[in-house]
């Protein structure tokens, strides 16, 4: 079984500014991808950025990048130059090659500030 | 990346009776989930489903109580039976491949009164 956890309940950003949101994972398998997900309001689940284990290279997707340490099984989204469209629940979620399901954290609600 | 329909998109039922939710993939895609939400909660998995066979049920969620069908490649439904005050949360439906990222339905807010 896999574990994902969100250590922070919510955070808060000033427009323009970096974020960091930390998730931290457990899992026996090899072979496992990871995503970070965003939910606004509208409840819609928007896949934001996903991470192959195998790639050493931390993914990048414009204004969002990861810190992935693997040997830590720590998955950090850095959001760069922060909008008011970033405010959201962001959850971070863990799936292995083979069982293919994901298992998700408890979720960060970012705040977006003028 | 797959688009997914998901329908309706709310609906208020009374008790002891049964929702159908519907998912439409635009494409075909191996794997397909359902999943439950309560409000300002993370995403609880209810099952997979496989097509063409039994879906495969998680801790705690029975067939009985949440009756799923797979089809083909491009569709799925879930149907909450029986319902009590209980039941009322959001329903997503997701689909995809791991290498590639699980698209979702835009969701399904029940209210059972």
């Amino acid at each position: 079984a896999q574990t994902v956890t969100q250590s922070q309940p919510e955070m808060s950003v000033q427009e323009a500014e970096t974020v960091t949101l930390s998730c931290t994972y457990d899992t026996s398998e090899s072979d496992y991808y990871l995503f970070w997900y965003k939910q606004p309001p509208s409840r819609q689940m928007i896949l934001v950025i996903r991470q192959e284990a195998y790639k050493q290279q931390n993914a990048t997707e414009n204004r969002f990048s990861v810190n992935f340490q693997k040997a830590a099984k720590s998955f950090s989204l850095k959001i760069s130059d922060s909008q008011l469209g970033d405010a959201a629940m962001y959850f971070c979620a863990a799936g292995t090659g083979t069982a293919s399901k994901l298992t998700f954290g408890t979720g960060t609600r970012l705040q977006v500030t003028l | 990346s797959a688009v997914i329909s998901q329908k309706p998109s709310r609906d208020i039922c009374q008790r002891g009776t049964s929702l159908t939710i519907q998912c439409q993939v635009d494409s075909q895609v191996t794997m397909m989930f359902w999943y439950r939400q309560q409000p300002g909660q993370s995403l609880t998995l209810i099952a997979t489903a496989n097509q063409g066979s039994e879906a495969t049920y998680e801790s705690g969620f029975v067939i009985d109580k949440f009756p799923i069908s797979r089809p083909n490649l491009t569709f799925s439904t879930l149907t909450v039976s029986n319902m009590s005050p209980e039941d009322s949360s959001i329903y997503l439906c997701s689909g995809g491949q791991p290498n590639y990222g699980y698209t979702f339905g835009s969701g399904t807010r029940l209210t059972v009164v």
